[in-house]
């Protein structure tokens, strides 16, 4: 099976602008999960999709929203971007951990935003 | 809400043995999972914890003490190539599902 897919893989942008990060999953998941890391920070939990449906929130601000699509791929934007923003945005796709909590999640390769 | 607490930094040579700790805070607990990140690649699942006890995995194995919300990652054997930074995570049930809540991560390093 192919892995999970991201794209872009790095993308520069100037505060006050947008940007929308997809997210292809393995085949079969149907949940996406999508999650910020930075260095100090480590990974933070931004918000999880099931079957187009937003199951969990975290603690992010409203500039940070996401959908997911009926074939389970997902996006997430972010508007009104600022310097903050800077981080690698990584999505996770898993079955469906919601009845299987042991279900492991599958991290892509993430996206590396800038902004400047 | 989740907490984590891990070192952020330990230090091994190779062929020893380490053991990485997490304690954590959460209400609704499932389990302790633990993932591998190399440095510019993506976090890569290690271990699952939902019952008290220890699970192996070749050279990996994790601990769980649900009791006092503590868990351990040990690895054995040390190779360079296990030079990563490393996550616990908690799962967690939330309101319409459950959510994987990760710690800040332990940068291992393996020396000669």
């Amino acid at each position: 099976k192919a892995g999970v897919t991201q794209t872009p893989r790095y993308l520069i942008k100037t505060r006050g602008q947008q940007v929308t990060l997809s997210c292809s999953p393995i085949s079969g998941h149907r949940s996406v999960s999508w999650y910020q890391q930075t260095p100090g920070q480590g990974l933070q939990f931004l918000f999880e999709y099931f079957s187009e449906t937003q199951r969990n929130k975290g603690n992010f601000p409203g500039r940070f929203s996401g959908r997911q699509f009926s074939n389970s791929r997902s996006e997430m934007n972010v508007s009104t971007l600022e310097l903050g923003d800077s981080a690698l945005y990584l999505c996770a796709s898993s079955s469906d951990p919601g009845t299987s909590p042991q279900e492991t999640q599958y991290f892509g390769p993430g996206t590396r935003l800038l902004v400047l | 809400g989740q907490s984590l607490e891990q070192p952020s930094e330990v230090t091994a040579v190779e062929g020893a043995i380490v053991q990485i700790n997490c304690t954590y805070q959460t209400s609704g607990f499932y389990g302790l999972s633990w993932y591998q990140q190399h440095d510019g690649g993506a976090p890569t699942f290690l271990s699952y914890n939902a019952l008290d006890g220890l699970e192996e995995t070749g050279r990996f194995s994790s601990f769980l003490s649900r009791s006092d919300s503590y868990g351990y990652l040990l690895l054995q054997e040390l190779q360079m190539k296990d030079s990563a930074s490393y996550f616990c995570a908690v799962r967690a049930i939330t309101g319409g599902g459950n959510k994987l809540t990760f710690g800040t991560g332990t940068q291992l390093k393996v020396e000669l």
